[in-house]
């Protein structure tokens, strides 16, 4: 396993079309986080699942956002009627479950929508 | 808006020179980590810090946390290009990480 994979790396589509992302995690972490990043700011917390339940979505996640966890393995994040200011980089990562303090997250390369 | 602020927002300096970078917060963390993020890529993990006051090094990097467990330091000695990147500091409350803006530290050869 060679860590958190994303596809596509990059994407480019029009303003009102839909579009797929979709994370693999590390396959024996539960944990898997979506996060949003824009130009000149930090990775801000979209949602998170612990296997396949959805367990919190920030209220950044409009109703155009949707993200499952079928089977508790990938996720996908979709964005329905795509905004010029869904243009961002979406980061997925994933951790094991932590008892303590803290965890790790391990985030993969993240996908790059741009929308025109 | 994010929780926790860094500072400076961006850092250019010599080979060889020492720099410092800050989080702060009004919060209080349960844990604090920096990351370092490369373009195109996503953050690594460089560091947790758990307990107020505690300073971790690693090789020429060392992390300290607030005693109030609001704020933190990275600071790098004898910088080198391969340090070159976006540095993040991201605070553990409950279930999931609130990050700053980080800072973006080029270093000249």
């Amino acid at each position: 396993d060679t860590g958190v994979s994303q596809n596509p790396r990059h994407k480019i589509t029009k303003r009102g079309q839909n579009v797929t992302f979709r994370c693999d995690p590390i396959s024996e972490h539960n944990r898997l986080y979506w996060y949003r990043q824009t130009l000149g700011q930090g990775p801000e917390f979209l949602t998170y699942f612990q296997n396949e339940a959805q367990l919190e979505k920030s209220r950044l996640l409009s109703d155009r956002f949707s993200a499952e966890r079928p089977k508790g393995s990938f996720s996908t994040l979709e964005i329905q009627r795509t905004e010029q200011g869904d243009s961002a980089m979406y980061l997925c990562a994933s951790s094991l479950p932590t008892g303590g303090a803290s965890n790790e997250q391990f985030f993969g390369p993240g996908t790059r929508l741009t929308v025109l | 808006t994010q929780l926790l602020e860094q500072s400076p927002q961006f850092l250019s300096i010599q080979e060889g020179e020492n720099l410092t970078v800050y989080c702060n917060s009004s919060s209080v963390f349960s844990s604090l980590q920096w990351y370092r993020q490369e373009p195109g890529e996503g953050p690594v993990l460089l560091v947790t810090v758990v307990t107020g006051g505690e300073v971790k090094k690693l090789k020429r990097l060392t992390f300290q946390f607030g005693d109030a467990r609001k704020d933190s330091s990275l600071h790098i000695t004898a910088a080198q290009p391969g340090d070159t990147g976006l540095y993040l500091c991201a605070g553990w409350s409950d279930y999931k990480l609130s990050f700053g803006a980080g800072t973006t530290v080029t270093v000249r050869a």
